[in-house]
């Protein structure tokens, strides 16, 4: 089955400086890839996304990056603020017309510094 | 408001026992999730319904069982066959067939005492 390394576990940056998280996953099948923020008791909430006809999607400071020859995908989040501060997890899926599987990394500890 | 509703927010339950968690969603989305998280971990699954009637065991189905006689309602039962049901649990739905965007309710935090 599809397999998803997410890095690094913790990540802390300054405010306004810029942050990167990186995913690899094993299945060449998968096509969708989205992130998540989760914040403290909270539930996850879809951040972006990008489908594997695309190699680069962005949302104003948000956008993600994918090389489906190397099979990874990366999230970066510019000017970063102490609100960005949360938990981040990448996922990938096969996707389809059927149900699609999402398979998540193990979460990446964003903490933004005033 | 549309999205995902999920109750209670704290759960308490004694070993031995079973506990139902209820999810509720007004999305009309045909598929739903759920999804055990443990401290420092990614999400797994636990079972997933695409239509009504009908749901398929995830990842880590041992211990839980689920229904799925509505289209707006997927509840998960903890039985006392779980050996470490104490985890955060995050229900999910989706529109089946045109994307596979998850949207996720507020989780409920299960602790066995």
């Amino acid at each position: 089955g599809e397999n998803v390394e997410q890095h690094p576990s913790t990540l802390s940056v300054q405010e306004g400086d810029s942050a990167v998280i990186k995913c690899t996953y094993s299945d060449s099948a998968s096509n969708y890839f989205p992130w998540y923020k989760q914040e403290l008791g909270k539930g996850p909430q879809l951040i972006i996304d990008i489908r594997s006809n695309v190699g680069e999607k962005k949302d104003q400071r948000i956008a993600v990056t994918l090389n489906k020859t190397a099979k990874h995908f990366s999230l970066h989040i510019t000017e970063t603020q102490p609100e960005d501060s949360a938990v981040y997890f990448c996922a990938a899926s096969t996707g389809g017309t059927s149900y699609g599987k999402l398979t998540f990394g193990q979460g990446t500890i964003l903490t933004v510094h005033p | 408001d549309g999205g995902i509703t999920q109750s209670p927010k704290y759960l308490f339950r004694k070993e031995g026992q079973n506990v139902t968690l209820s999810c509720e969603q007004n999305l009309n989305h045909d598929a739903m999730y759920w999804y055990r998280q443990d401290p420092g971990q990614g999400l797994r699954l636990i079972y997933y319904s695409q239509i009504v009637n009908d749901f398929q065991k995830g990842d880590i189905a041992e211990g839980y069982s689920v229904s799925r006689e509505k289209k707006e309602s997927f509840p998960l039962t903890v039985t006392s066959a779980q050996k470490n049901p104490t985890a955060f649990y995050l229900c999910a739905s989706s529109i089946l067939g045109s994307s596979d965007t998850q949207y996720f309710g507020p989780g409920t935090r299960l602790t066995v005492l």
